[in-house]
């Protein structure tokens, strides 16, 4: 299993463009989630999904879109980036015999100028 | 959610065990203590987690307290690899984890 994916692992964006950030894990994992880490700081959830179908917004969701059509896909849209949306974007999931245990992807690298 | 507090640093010598404590006094029956780690830039890495009991795995051990009020994850042999920010958190469920800004483990030669 390659667990979570995230690509890309770095890119740099100027203001007012868009991206999207995806995410995949091939764990059969219900849950998924994204979180955003900014230097010297702890993780804040941004939006995360029960389910196909199904998200719901976290501790930071604004400027922020995702959609969930698949379990294995959970891809999160920037719109209009911002200087203050600089940041180190990590995915996970958790599910399965595990669902205490949230699995992280290596995250992405967003650099907005 | 029960706020959680940490030091923010600590060093521990090689080969001996890291003793790293967790203060969250508002705790409540049904939530849990995690315990996650991140390596220099890399995604964190689930732990160890419990309820009541004191539990053990590959990785560490974790010790709460009676009244639950606090905890102490152990790494019985400190390697330099241990030299990460590790997370305590206090959570009802899997999901929706507050990862604070942790300690920062630094493992010396």
């Amino acid at each position: 299993n390659a667990g979570v994916t995230q690509t890309p692992k770095f890119r740099i964006l100027k203001i007012g463009q868009s991206m999207t950030l995806q995410c995949t894990q091939d764990m059969n994992h219900n849950y998924m989630y994204w979180y955003r880490q900014d230097p010297g700081m702890g993780l804040k959830l941004i939006y995360y999904s029960v389910g196909a179908g199904i998200t719901d917004k976290g501790e930071v969701p604004n400027g922020y879109n995702v959609s969930r059509s698949t379990t294995e896909d959970f891809p999160l849209r920037l719109e209009l980036a911002a200087p203050s949306q600089t940041s180190v974007y990590f995915c996970a999931s958790s599910g399965g015999t595990s669902i205490y245990e949230q699995y992280f992807g290596p995250g992405t690298r967003l650099t907005v100028t | 959610d029960a706020k959680t507090t940490q030091p923010p640093s600590m060093d521990c010598a090689e080969g001996r065990a890291a003793n790293l404590p967790c203060n969250h006094s508002t705790i409540s029956g049904n939530e849990y203590v995690y315990w996650y780690r991140q390596i220099h830039s890399q995604g964190p890495q689930y732990i160890i987690h419990g309820l009541k009991n004191n539990e053990t795995n590959e990785m560490a051990s974790l010790i709460i307290t009676e009244d639950r009020k606090s905890s102490t994850l152990i790494l019985p042999h400190a390697t330099l690899r241990d030299t990460a920010v590790y997370y305590c958190i206090v959570r009802t469920g899997a999901n929706n984890l507050f990862f604070g800004t942790g300690t920062r483990l630094t493992v010396i030669p």
